[in-house]
């Protein structure tokens, strides 16, 4: 039962574009949304974040998208940098929890 | 501030033998998790403390699983004894308490079963 789903397991983006990542959840509960990225070798580490009761959150060059009606949020990266080369994880929490629900993770390769 | 620390880094066992893996999470931080990533999925909770006591361990496996914050402070995390599907990265990750949403992450142990 996968409540959190990353349909993408790659994307890649040539540098200077913009990067777009998607993730779907099924449990409404959900009441909080984070962003993770992790480098090989290192724990993830927290990118940008959404409260339940907003539709969007910018910080820099990091933008997240929350759709809640289509259950739907999304990670825009502009413009995208060699250095965002990672893996992306979209983590949930349900509303009452302090736990965090996983998505499979989306691999960005950013092309020079 | 010094983050979360996980010692061993790696570790190599044959099946059936036991295997403990320690953290240590950023001083002031009142909750700990551990979570197992398996190869090409996201991470999946095991355990939470908060302080010393188990707030939530409904996805650990106890009949081979236990892990236990006796002061507060450091955690282990033993498997006894060890299946071929335990190999995974086992993350440990700390949040400054219940209240707070994010969580910082350990390097992880790379456990592989043989």
């Amino acid at each position: 039962d996968q409540q959190v789903k990353q349909n993408s397991p790659s994307l890649s983006v040539q540098e200077g574009r913009i990067s777009i990542l998607n993730c779907d959840y099924t449990n409404s509960m959900f009441d909080y949304f984070l962003w993770y990225k992790k480098y090989p070798a290192e724990g993830p580490t927290f990118l940008i974040s959404i409260s339940s009761i907003k539709d969007k959150n910018e910080d820099g060059r990091f933008t997240v998208f929350l759709n809640k009606s289509a259950k739907h949020l999304s990670l825009h990266i502009v413009p995208s940098q060699p250095g965002d080369s990672a893996v992306y994880f979209c983590a949930a929490k349900p509303q009452g929890a302090q736990k965090l629900v996983f998505g499979q993770g989306t691999r960005l390769t950013i092309n020079p | 501030e010094a983050g979360v620390a996980q010692s061993p880094r790696y570790k190599i066992i044959e099946k059936r033998q036991s295997v403990a893996f320690w953290c240590n999470p950023i001083s002031g931080h009142a909750t700990l998790y551990w979570y197992q990533q398996i190869l090409g999925q996201g991470p999946k909770l095991l355990i939470q403390f908060q302080n010393n006591g188990v707030v939530d361990d409904s996805q650990l496996p106890k009949d081979r699983f236990s892990a236990e914050r006796l002061k507060g402070v450091d955690s282990t995390l033993k498997i006894q004894p060890a299946k071929l599907e335990d190999s995974a990265v086992y993350l440990c990750a700390s949040s400054r308490d219940y209240q707070n949403n994010e969580q910082f992450f350990g390097p992880g142990t790379r456990l592989t079963v043989l």
